[in-house]
């Protein structure tokens, strides 16, 4: 299985700011996932990363409030831009690869906006 | 889309065999079903995953029901390292004809006791 790191693992911003989080992978891996787990809730999916074109995003999520680049197969970023309160959450990256499709996911970035 | 039904928690007694069912009565005939478990302040880990005949690896063994309607997740000897909350997962297929996408429902809490 891959080893993913992210980075920042926690933050505390302000309201009406902007925060970039990164995700790495120790190899190269097919696909990418954002996700977003808010207190005591499950995961739910923001987008698809694809390399080398726009993420594809889930119903509920728009590109200009989470901007995500995929410049290579094994990095990733997500922006939460122009953050409230109610984007106070853990983010999660995952990855897949190959015929199966099983994720294995980053340690998360825990994200608290005051 | 194929959904899941979970209990909401469960105990079980540490050395002992914990066994987790979940529900899944509408799957359709290529839908896997995935198991994942998400330990406190963790990012979820990948467990196991099936289509019709039983599997088994280092961790769990899972079993799937003839009429594939439901299936069991079995940890042989659990230890307190197990607590944890379980996700009983199937696997979309997107509009494209490409199982991407995994819909997360809030899974079973498993308290493993001493």
């Amino acid at each position: 299985s891959a080893v993913i790191s992210q980075k920042p693992s926690r933050d505390i911003c302000q309201r009406g700011t902007s925060l970039t989080i990164q995700c790495q992978v120790d190899s190269q891996v097919t696909m990418m996932f954002w996700y977003r787990q808010q207190p005591g809730q499950s995961l739910t999916l923001i987008a698809t990363a694809n390399q080398g074109s726009e993420a594809t995003y889930e119903s509920g999520f728009v590109i200009d409030k989470f901007p995500i680049s995929r410049p290579n197969l094994t990095f990733s970023t997500l922006t939460v831009s122009n953050m409230s309160p109610e984007d106070s959450s853990i983010y999660l990256c995952s990855v897949s690869s190959g015929l199966a499709y099983e994720q294995y996911f980053g340690p998360g970035t825990r994200l608290t906006v005051t | 889309d194929a959904k899941t039904t979970q209990p909401t928690s469960m105990d079980c007694a540490e050395g002992r065999a914990a066994n987790l069912p979940c529900n899944h009565s509408t799957i359709s005939g290529n839908e896997y079903v995935y198991w994942y478990r998400q330990i406190h302040s963790q990012g979820p880990q990948y467990i196991i995953h099936g289509l019709k005949n039983n599997e088994t690896n280092e961790m769990a063994s899972l079993i799937i029901t003839e009429d594939r309607k439901s299936s069991t997740l079995i940890l042989p000897h659990a230890t307190l390292r197990d607590t944890a909350v379980y996700y009983c997962i199937v696997r979309v297929t997107d509009n494209a004809g490409n199982n991407r996408k995994l819909i997360w429902g809030l899974g079973t809490s498993l308290a493993v006791n001493p």
